[in-house]
């Protein structure tokens, strides 16, 4: 089985400001790992994914994460972040063998004041 | 192409009602799963569905709860007898594939009064 801890409940930054989500998981067996955007009474948007190879995976809206197996860490990085990124950050992880579902983290709630 | 289809947005049903909530998964998904999200929480895995077959139903609640995805049509996630405690946002998602992350639809959000 698989365990997602999202280490930071809420994340407050100013506008501008460089930002860092950090996602740590647990597994017995290799992984896929995501980042998913909710806003406020919508549905989860996929940010980003890392299956294999490179590390360091871009995605939408200027994010980025870097998968560390060593540390077994995903976190997610932003260098300057806007008023439209104050959202909920969910990290999420599924074996990577045909088992289909992912298991998600408790989310990051992201607040870019102005 | 449209997205992740699920209706209704909003549901209110009285304790003892019966709840069906539906999801139309993307043109060319044929993997559908459902997930809980409780107030203040995350995403609770319930069930992991293919065409006609339940993958996975490891977070299903025992007794109450049932999932479809026929052959034809939307699938279905069926809660009977509710109680407050099933108040939730409940999210389907479709994938094409394991390894390809999820689309998710808008939720049905589920009032038990």
């Amino acid at each position: 089985a698989q365990s997602v801890t999202q280490l930071d409940s809420q994340v407050p930054v100013f506008e501008e400001a460089p930002v860092e989500l950090r996602c740590n998981y647990s597994s017995s067996v290799s992984v896929y790992l995501f980042w998913y955007v909710q806003y406020p009474n919508q549905g989860l948007q996929l940010l980003l994914k890392y299956l294999s190879g490179s590390t360091l995976v871009k995605g939408i809206n200027g994010f980025e994460a870097e998968f560390n197996k060593s540390q077994t860490s995903f976190h997610l990085r932003k260098p300057s972040v806007h008023i439209s990124d104050t959202a909920e950050y969910f990290c999420a992880v599924s074996a990577n063998t045909n088992a289909g579902k992912s298991t998600f983290g408790d989310g990051t709630t992201l607040t870019v004041k102005p | 192409n449209a997205g992740v289809m699920q209706n209704p947005r909003h549901l209110v049903r009285r304790r003892g009602q019966e709840a069906r909530l539906r999801c139309s998964p993307m043109k060319g998904h044929s993997h559908v799963y459902w997930y809980r999200q409780l107030p203040e929480e995350g995403l609770k895995f319930m069930v992991y569905l293919q065409k006609e077959n339940i993958i996975d139903e490891s977070g299903m609640p025992k007794e109450r709860f049932s999932a479809e995805f026929p052959k034809e049509g939307p699938s279905i996630l069926r809660i009977q007898q509710v109680v407050r405690g099933d108040s939730a946002a409940y999210f389907c998602a479709s994938s094409p594939g394991y390894d390809y992350g999820y689309t998710f639809g808008s939720g049905t959000r589920l009032t038990v009064v």
